[in-house]
């Protein structure tokens, strides 16, 4: 398993603003991962962070509204930017530690209100 | 077809019956299937594995899976109060490094 520690835990933002997430895991891990949760829907991936190289971006996600960098096998953040109402939702930090197939852990998650 | 499917419930089970979650996938050459446990306000925490056709058991938990079928289930016996959560089937991706997730069952086990 993983110890994951991601903050901030939760935040209040104002509209326009950016917001930065951080996530330290307490081991080297290959996969990071970047998810978002809406509130009572499922998750939702946003990107794999990849480390020395620009992250993995899925579908309806850019890397201009949610850069992300990684730049060692431990540390990741995702940066929320010019935020809207609809932005506000849980993001979660996910690492595999064994590689592909193999099961996820999660930090915390940042509960994120956009005023 | 979503990639992994569930109902979203809420299902509503009797304390001390059993519990039976659903999931099929659409990926041929998914090779493991997780069941996670989400509970309101918290992150997901992975209860359950499998890899090989059949079934799986750990406690109360006991998780089923065939693959001709494209289908993974998790059965919960004797189901208690503190069950009552969201249950996420979750299938890494077969060629790309990712796990997708369903939807999440709503599970509540009324006293």
């Amino acid at each position: 398993s993983a110890v994951i520690s991601q903050k901030p835990s939760r935040d209040i933002c104002q509209r326009g603003t950016s917001l930065t997430i951080q996530c330290q895991v307490d081991s080297q891990v290959t996969m990071m991962f970047w998810y978002r949760q809406q509130p009572g829907q499922s998750l939702t991936l946003i990107a794999t962070a990849n480390q020395g190289s620009e992250a993995t971006y899925e579908s309806g996600f850019v890397i201009d509204k949610f850069p992300i960098s990684r730049p060692n096998l431990t540390f990741s953040t995702l940066t929320v930017s010019n935020m809207s109402p609809e932005d506000s939702s849980i993001y979660l930090c996910s690492v595999q530690v064994a590689g592909m197939n193999t099961e996820a852990f999660f930090g915390q998650g940042t509960r994120l209100t956009v005023v | 077809q979503k990639e992994v499917e569930q109902n979203s419930g809420p299902l509503s089970v009797p304390e001390g019956a059993i519990a039976s979650l659903n999931c099929t996938y659409s990926d041929r050459g998914s090779q493991s299937f997780f069941w996670y446990r989400q509970y309101s306000g918290k992150s997901p925490e992975l209860i359950m594995f499998i890899y090989s056709n059949g079934d799986k058991e750990d406690g109360r938990f006991t998780a089923q899976l065939n693959k001709a079928s494209q289908y993974v289930s998790l059965l919960i016996r004797d189901s208690q109060p503190s069950d009552s959560a969201t249950y996420l089937c979750a299938v890494p991706h077969s060629s790309a490094s990712k796990i997708i997730f369903g939807s999440g069952t709503r599970l509540s086990i009324r006293p």
